[in-house]
């Protein structure tokens, strides 16, 4: 069963870099694209981007000045940095496999509650 | 990229039907068919649902099924269980990029 288990700093200031990496078990890294979706308290899902395990990326566009996604295969992890965080950076910050790309998320993370305040 | 457009809110008793919308562009929704459907519990993480328009990944109840015509692709859940009040979110391929809808609640009477 594949498990996707994620780690990281759970409070910043302002303007410090997010950082968060997440670990695949049970499965393998390569064929996939393994992605990073936040949802800030009370709202919606936001996809942040992904990558794949050739090291192509793809990114949103309203974020993509700000992140860096990146894979380590020998160690099956991946890993989100968001730079210059604000209070609107503030959500739980989940990593998920996506299938094939096309927006199927099949595993999720646990889940990590990420706090931008000063 | 703008979210996709959900109704905030739907209920049904149990057993009824409930009907989700997902509104979309000809860049997104409309372009391909590849919208997936998460079901979310609070403090939970989504679950898949729905893929590719109408697929259920195994385990799935065949009570959730997808549909899509034009710009909107619509989420069905038959036979309305108490379970089955949560947080649903539709997503779709744009491109290389990816992008979710707004969240529906749905609330079981």
């Amino acid at each position: 069963q594949v498990q996707l288990q994620q780690w990281g700093a759970g409070l910043l200031k302002p303007s410090e870099t997010l950082s968060l990496t997440c670990a695949v078990y049970g499965g393998p890294f390569s064929g996939y694209f393994w992605s990073w979706i936040r949802q800030p308290p009370d709202k919606g899902l936001e996809w942040i981007g992904e990558i794949n395990h050739s090291g192509r990326t793809n990114y949103n566009p309203s974020l993509k000045s700000r992140v860096i996604i990146s894979g380590d295969t020998s160690k099956n992890q991946f890993s989100l940095k968001l730079s210059s965080v604000t209070a609107a950076d503030t959500a739980v910050y989940y990593c998920a496999r996506d299938r094939s790309g096309v927006a199927v998320l099949e595993y999720w993370g646990q889940g990590t509650l990420v706090t931008v305040s000063s | 990229q703008s979210a996709l457009t959900q109704p905030p809110s739907a209920s049904g008793s149990p057993g009824q039907s409930v009907t989700i919308s997902c509104t979309g562009t000809s860049s997104d929704v409309g372009g391909y068919n590849y919208v997936s459907w998460y079901q979310q519990y609070p403090g939970k993480a989504p679950k898949l649902m729905i893929y590719e328009v109408s697929k259920r990944p195994s385990g799935v109840p065949d009570r959730f099924s997808g549909s899509k015509s034009g710009n909107t692709a619509s989420l069905t859940v038959s036979g309305l269980q108490a379970e089955d009040e949560a947080d649903y979110y539709c997503s779709s391929y744009a491109g290389s990029n990816k992008v979710f809808g707004t969240g529906t609640k749905v609330t079981v009477l």
